[in-house]
């Protein structure tokens, strides 16, 4: 079965600094999604950013980019000019491409605190 | 808003008892997921509808169950609750069944307290 770990419970940016969360999984399949997912105080769930394991391209929303390395399992995310908005709960997800049915595995998240 | 709701927002009840969770998914999605996030354990799959259908089961409990109606909509019932079931349940809806490629929209959940 897929593992996804996250080392930092905790982390914290001043505002319009650059923060990097870090994220590696466990996996024997060679294709494969991974995400982040947002979670602010209001508890919704929102997607970040999507990366597909075969392209070799990090994926970047606006402020928020990947660094995907495939060959060490990991998974980070980089938020760019971080905002008092972006104070949240962040969580890794893994998606199986093989087994259809499988849901999305996710870390325990990184709680992150942003700084005026 | 992602679109999906989920009813009630908070529920607070007793040990033993048993409660209903209910979801409605996006306009056209035909895939419901309902996930368990509680301190200890983070975000866990639960179990997996589509069209009416199960297709998928995770960590879920026996004295848990599921199902998804005609309409759609599906329904988590919780029995014999414990202290330990307390946590904050969500469910999430795709279009299909298992592309991958499809999003996953989660609703905002329902808190579940057990006393």
């Amino acid at each position: 079965a897929q593992t996804v770990t996250q080392s930092q419970p905790e982390m914290s940016v001043q505002e319009a600094e650059t923060v990097t969360l870090s994220c590696t999984y466990d996996t024997s399949e060679s294709d494969y999604y991974l995400f982040w997912y947002k979670q602010p105080p209001s508890r919704q769930m929102i997607l970040v950013i999507r990366q597909e394991a075969y392209k070799q391209q990090n994926a970047t929303e606006n402020r928020f980019s990947v660094n995907f390395q495939k060959a060490a399992k990991s998974f980070s995310l980089k938020i760019s000019d971080s905002q008092l908005g972006d104070a949240a709960m962040y969580f890794c997800a893994y998606r199986s491409v093989y087994s259809g049915n499988t849901p999305l595995v996710f870390g325990k998240g990184t709680r992150l605190s942003v700084i005026a | 808003d992602s679109g999906v709701t989920q009813t009630p927002k908070h529920l607070i009840t007793a040990t033993g008892q048993r409660v209903t969770l209910r979801c409605s998914p996006r306009s056209g999605d035909l895939s419901v997921y309902w996930y368990q996030q509680s301190l200890d354990q983070g975000l866990q799959f639960l179990i997996h509808y589509y069209n009416g259908e199960e297709r998928a089961k995770g960590n879920i409990l026996e004295r848990f169950s599921a199902q998804q109606f005609p309409d759609l909509h599906s329904e988590l019932n919780l029995s014999s609750l414990e202290l330990g079931d307390s946590a904050l349940y969500f469910c999430a809806s795709s279009v299909a069944g298992t592309a991958v490629t499809n999003e996953q929209f989660f609703g905002p959940g329902t808190r579940l307290t057990v006393l």
